[in-house]
């Protein structure tokens, strides 16, 4: 069974700060791999996807994420986060065939102070 | 951009209550979903449904609950009998390689 493992649970961070949360997930074959964002009271947004090829995926809003295979992980980066960043982020993964259901990790809660 | 929507926002039900939980998907999308967040734990896989008949189902989707498309727009998650512990964000989310969800309902069982 797939399983996420969102290790950090809060994070406070100053503006203009380098962020990076981390991602480890736990799965037999190849999986396709998503960062998905919550800001306060609004819907689950999607960031970034890996599907395949180039490892470094860039999304939304400055993010960009990592594919390690050996290291079974999809760590989360931005470089200077802004107050605007702050909200619930969730890593997920599917296996590759599609059409399959969404595996999520805890989430880790950013807090960006001003 | 299309969106999926969700209503209501908010549901209100007393214990023992059946539940309606409506869900208009993106318009060329096929496959839809079924997820549920109980507050301050991760988002839980419930049901995926394509071609009118679910494909996947986890073990918390048991009896008490079914799913339907019963026009061409509307995907419906039905819980017949709720009880206190199904107090959680229900979120139907649809798509095929990317999944885009819906504002979620909160569901309050009382």
């Amino acid at each position: 069974a797939q399983s996420v493992s969102q290790h950090n649970h809060h994070v406070i961070l100053s503006e203009a700060a380098s962020l990076e949360l981390g991602c480890n997930y736990s799965y037999g074959g190849t999986v396709n791999l998503f960062w998905y964002v919550q800001y306060p009271g609004q819907h689950l947004q999607l960031l970034l996807k890996y599907f395949s090829g180039d490892p470094l995926v860039k999304g939304i809003k400055g993010f960009e994420a990592e594919f390690i295979k050996s290291k079974f992980s999809f760590n989360l980066r931005k470089p200077s986060v802004q107050w605007s960043d702050t909200a619930e982020y969730f890593c997920a993964v599917t296996s590759n065939f599609g059409n399959e259901k969404l595996t999520f990790g805890t989430g880790t809660r950013l807090t960006i102070i001003p | 951009e299309p969106e999926v929507t969700q209503t209501p926002s908010h549901q209100v039900t007393q214990m023992g209550q059946e539940v309606i939980l409506r869900c208009v998907p993106i318009s060329n999308h096929l496959y839809f979903y079924w997820y549920r967040q109980i507050l301050g734990q991760k988002v839980e896989f419930l049901v995926s449904f394509y071609n009118n008949e679910i494909s996947e189902k986890s073990e918390i989707f048991d009896d008490q609950f079914s799913v339907e498309r019963p026009d061409g727009s509307n995907f419906t998650l039905k819980i017949r009998s709720t009880k206190l512990e199904d107090s959680a964000m229900y979120f139907c989310a649809s798509g095929d390689y990317e999944q885009y969800f819906g504002p979620g309902t909160r569901l309050t069982v009382t």
